[in-house]
């Protein structure tokens, strides 16, 4: 159980297009979620957290204009980078977890974004 | 805020040789601390979760993580590497009493020889 599963796995657009990426919680229901950037060799840095039927929660120095959370049900959260950039291109991840407090962190198997 | 290090960013071992993967923490009240495993291209696999109680934790593929607070450390161990454990690894520690909004170490690459 507990599948997070992310939509596509790689994605190339042209500069200045948007790209919307999906994450979808599987098997169980996810009130929250979290998007992590990872650039080449690096570690996941905490984008936003994704809360069902509000406002996501950006953490410092993400443009929440650039990079739209949408989390319209309890099973799926979207990521749209807005006129995406080269600078853009990295690998995005999704996570979610069980209701339960003290449930760990389960990942989706990311989106490889390039833009051209 | 919370820390995690990861010391060596790249472990070279033999298959058949034991490993430790070395993780070191700062945080002000008692940790939620994770392993996770990344294949290239690939999202995170949970290894290892600790949140209280023994400290001695077994987790899946045969590996198990060792918590010190004294040391603020939480080591990730197994007895025999397989060619197949081959991977980066991330330790990472949860924002206070939740396992969410978890900080990640800078991940250490295991590459295995045979």
């Amino acid at each position: 159980g507990a599948v997070v599963s992310q939509h596509p796995s790689w994605v190339i657009c042209k500069s200045g297009t948007s790209v919307k990426i999906e994450c979808r919680s599987l098997d169980f229901q996810a009130t929250t979620m979290f998007w992590y950037r990872q650039f080449p060799k690096q570690s996941l840095m905490l984008m936003a957290t994704s809360n069902e039927g509000s406002k996501a929660t950006y953490e410092q120095g993400v443009e929440k204009d650039k990079f739209l959370i949408n989390h319209a049900s309890l099973t799926l959260s979207t990521l749209t980078v807005t006129s995406a950039h080269p600078e853009d291109s990295s690998f995005y991840i999704c996570s979610a977890r069980l209701s339960s407090y003290n449930s760990p962190l389960h990942f989706g198997n990311g989106t490889r974004l390039t833009v051209t | 805020a919370q820390s995690v290090t990861q010391p060596d960013i790249h472990i070279t071992v033999s298959e058949g040789a034991s490993l430790e993967l070395r993780c070191n923490y700062s945080y002000g009240a008692t940790p939620y601390l994770f392993w996770y495993v990344q294949s290239p291209g690939q999202g995170l696999q949970l290894l290892q979760k600790y949140f209280s109680g023994d400290t001695l934790v077994q987790g899946i593929k045969g590996f198990e993580a060792e918590f010190k607070r004294s040391q603020s450390s939480f080591n990730l161990r197994k007895p025999s590497v397989h060619w197949s454990d081959a991977a980066e690894y991330f330790c990472a520690v949860g924002e206070t009493g939740t396992a969410s909004k978890l900080t990640f170490g800078t991940g250490t690459r295991l590459q295995v020889t045979l």
